[in-house]
């Protein structure tokens, strides 16, 4: 079945690298990606990645696949408190179906 | 600017009401979708729309019907509300990526 999995919890200190994990289960996406969300607002689309890729580097983020393991993750460099939000990995395994995970929310202690 | 908007940004309603939220997108994409989003349980999808003309159903449509009135609207209905509907709905569209709109939280007392 599909279904993507995250850790709940990450608190890191300003300045700090954070690392958030994500695994899924469908090897057909063809999209991963990962949304951002703020207390009261909708989801935000940081950053996406292809399959056929392993990496992808955007300013402070870094995502990395594995599609053996079929492990995703967020590097955020250099945290900043503007970062503490809910953070969630979504999987795409059809044009029109888009399974997210629960979301990790990130604090970032000054 | 350019995107998603929602209306309303907040509802109570009383078990057996009916209501409809709105939802319009301004980028032209085809498809367009509804979620609702629940604590430690992520986005979980209720209908979508490919096309303009079609809807399916999504994950958990039970209790809901949409209509794609045209390419940019996309409405959601409660006909009759209970209190596990309780939610933030969540509406979408998307091209490569999905954009979202800024939510509805109801609540069904």
């Amino acid at each position: 079945g599909e279904d993507v999995e995250q850790s709940l919890f990450l608190s890191v200190r300003e300045g700090d690298s954070s690392v958030i994990n994500c695994t899924y289960t469908d090897s057909s996406s063809t999209y991963l990606y990962w949304y951002k969300q703020e207390p009261g607002a909708g989801l935000q689309l940081l950053t996406y990645i292809f399959s056929n890729m392993d990496m992808k580097q955007d300013q402070r983020l870094t995502v990395l696949l594995n599609k053996k393991d079929k492990h995703l993750s967020l590097r955020i460099a250099d945290t900043q408190t503007g970062d503490s939000a809910i953070y969630f990995c979504a999987e795409r395994p059809s044009s029109y179906k888009l399974i997210f995970g629960s979301g990790t929310r990130l604090l970032v202690r000054p | 600017n350019a995107g998603v908007t929602q209306t309303p940004k907040f509802q109570v309603l009383k078990t057996g009401q009916s209501m409809t939220l709105q939802c319009a997108q301004d980028m032209n994409h085809n498809s367009m979708y509804w979620y609702r989003q629940d604590p430690g349980m992520g986005l979980r999808l209720i209908y979508y729309s490919a096309s303009e003309g079609t809807t399916d159903k999504g994950e958990v449509p039970n209790g809901y019907n949409v209509s794609r009135l045209n390419k940019r609207e996309f409405s959601l209905r409660l006909e009759s509300a209970a209190p596990s509907q309780t939610s933030v709905y969540f509406c979408a569209s998307s091209s490569y990526g999905y954009t979202f709109g800024s939510g509805t939280r109801l609540t069904v007392v």
